[in-house]
């Protein structure tokens, strides 16, 4: 059991706009900054948003990330198909003082 | 360019170690750290730790604690995570990623397969 909670699973038809929830507590979303990768298929994950909202070069602002509290979020508009992929969170967790995943949300394009 | 480039695939017996490599190359190795990030078949990621190119420092994950050992050689820009006891539940692809001990996981290794069976 992850202390950072994704919903396992998403999904939308191309065009629409998707979020994906990120859950966590007062000693990691809470005081640190969250990071998104995605994981296509069989291949290894990529940083997709840093610093709970900041796009690296090269991901399209289809892309965008928040935070609030102790819960962040990512959101795709203009689904595509390319986008299905398992997303997961990550952040810092202070009492555990390491790196902490969420379960990671596996998006469906319909 | 920036890229992390992993050694191949293992078959190990219950009980006993892997090395695992991770050269880096396109940009300064001292400036960076290195993660260790394991996703077994079909599940998500775990984070396994974390050392300094700088001056090998290192920041376990409690769970592999006393298991684990991440070391650097920085005349070959090439970081090896040690982990010995295998068992079937160690089965994986893992991972190395360069990041800055609070910062992001960028870029990532391509990964190796670890397979623990007797």
């Amino acid at each position: 059991q992850s202390v950072v909670t994704q919903p396992p699973s998403a999904s939308g038809t191309p065009g629409q706009r998707v979020t994906i929830s990120c859950s966590g507590s007062s000693s990691n979303i809470g005081s640190n900054t969250v990071n998104w990768y995605q994981q296509l298929p069989g291949t290894a994950p990529k940083l997709l948003i840093y610093s709970n909202t900041q796009r690296p070069s090269g991901v399209p602002d289809r892309f965008s990330g928040s935070k609030s509290g102790t819960s962040a979020s990512l959101a795709i508009s203009g689904l595509q198909s390319e986008d299905e992929a398992h997303y997961y969170c990550a952040t810092w967790d202070d009492s555990l003082n390491g790196w902490v995943f969420g379960g990671g949300t596996k998006l469906t394009v319909l | 360019q920036v890229q992390l480039v992993q050694s191949g695939a293992e078959v190990k017996k219950p009980g006993a170690s892997v090395k695992v490599s991770c050269k880096a190359s396109g940009y300064s190795f001292t400036s960076y750290g290195i993660s260790w990030v394991r996703q077994a078949p079909g599940q998500g990621l775990e984070w396994m730790g974390w050392i300094s190119a700088y001056n090998g420092n290192t920041n376990y994950a409690q769970k592999f604690q006393g298991r684990v050992t991440m070391t650097t050689d920085t005349s070959t820009s090439t970081t090896f995570m040690e982990l010995r006891s295998l068992r079937s539940d160690d089965t994986a692809v893992y991972y190395c990623a360069r990041n800055k001990k609070y910062d992001w996981f960028d870029p990532w290794g391509q990964g190796t397969l670890v397979t623990v069976s007797s």
